[in-house]
């Protein structure tokens, strides 16, 4: 069956540092990629998508890209905010039509 | 505003005792479904729907049940049949089962006492 198997937290990082929440999957077919941001107490937004190879989604200073060679779609942020706290998923979707999540990582961003 | 809205936002019951979460969506979405969240863990899928009369089990049914009366609306019920029902509840939809992101609620806390 399909897996996504992302980076254990949770991480903490101070305020403009360079940020990395690794994300490998296993699928059968051409799944999409997706990051997912959890705030404390909501439900999860979109953060970043890519529907093929090599394609790099992007949004708000966070990118991503597909990465078909070693099954990875690794999250990256140049500069962090305090405000980016949260709760990251990546998660797929194949062509079942239901969405496989990783168990997510909790990114902690100090002033 | 387009969205999805659960209810309540929080909820208490007793062991024993029935419950139903609330999922309303005025996006003209087809499919719907209901996610658990445990703390430190992913999204586990209880029940999703594709289309209005219709729906299918996910990875954790057991001891939960669905309808799809509606278009707009998938209430889930909680029954007492569920062992460890304490848990983070989100609805979510998309416009169809090929495409790409979810739409989430802003979620359901049931806490049973």
């Amino acid at each position: 069956g399909n897996s996504v198997t992302q980076m254990e937290g949770p991480v903490t990082l101070s305020e403009e540092a360079f940020l990395t929440i690794n994300c490998t999957y296993t699928a059968t077919g051409y799944p999409s990629l997706f990051w997912y941001v959890q705030y404390p107490g909501e439900g999860l937004q979109l953060l970043l998508k890519a529907t093929k190879a090599d394609d790099k989604g992007s949004n708000k200073g966070f990118e991503a890209t597909y990465r078909k060679e070693t099954t990875s779609f690794h999250l990256e942020k140049g500069s962090v905010q305090v405000s980016d706290s949260a709760v990251y998923f990546c998660a797929l979707k194949a062509n079942a039509g239901k969405s496989t999540f990783g168990d997510g990582t909790t990114l902690t961003v100090k002033p | 505003d387009g969205g999805i809205t659960q209810s309540p936002k929080y909820l208490f019951r007793k062991e024993g005792q029935n419950v139903t979460l609330s999922c309303e969506q005025n996006l003209n979405h087809d499919a719907m479904y209901w996610y658990r969240q445990d703390p430190g863990q992913g999204l586990r899928l209880i029940y999703y729907s594709q289309i209005v009369n219709d729906f299918q089990k996910g990875d954790i049914a057991e001891g939960y049940s669905v309808s799809r009366e509606k278009k707009e609306s998938f209430p889930l019920t909680v029954t007492s049949a569920q062992k460890n029902p304490t848990a983070f509840y989100l609805c979510a939809s998309s416009p169809g089962q090929d495409t790409g992101e979810l739409f989430f609620g802003e979620g359901s806390r049931l806490t049973v006492l």
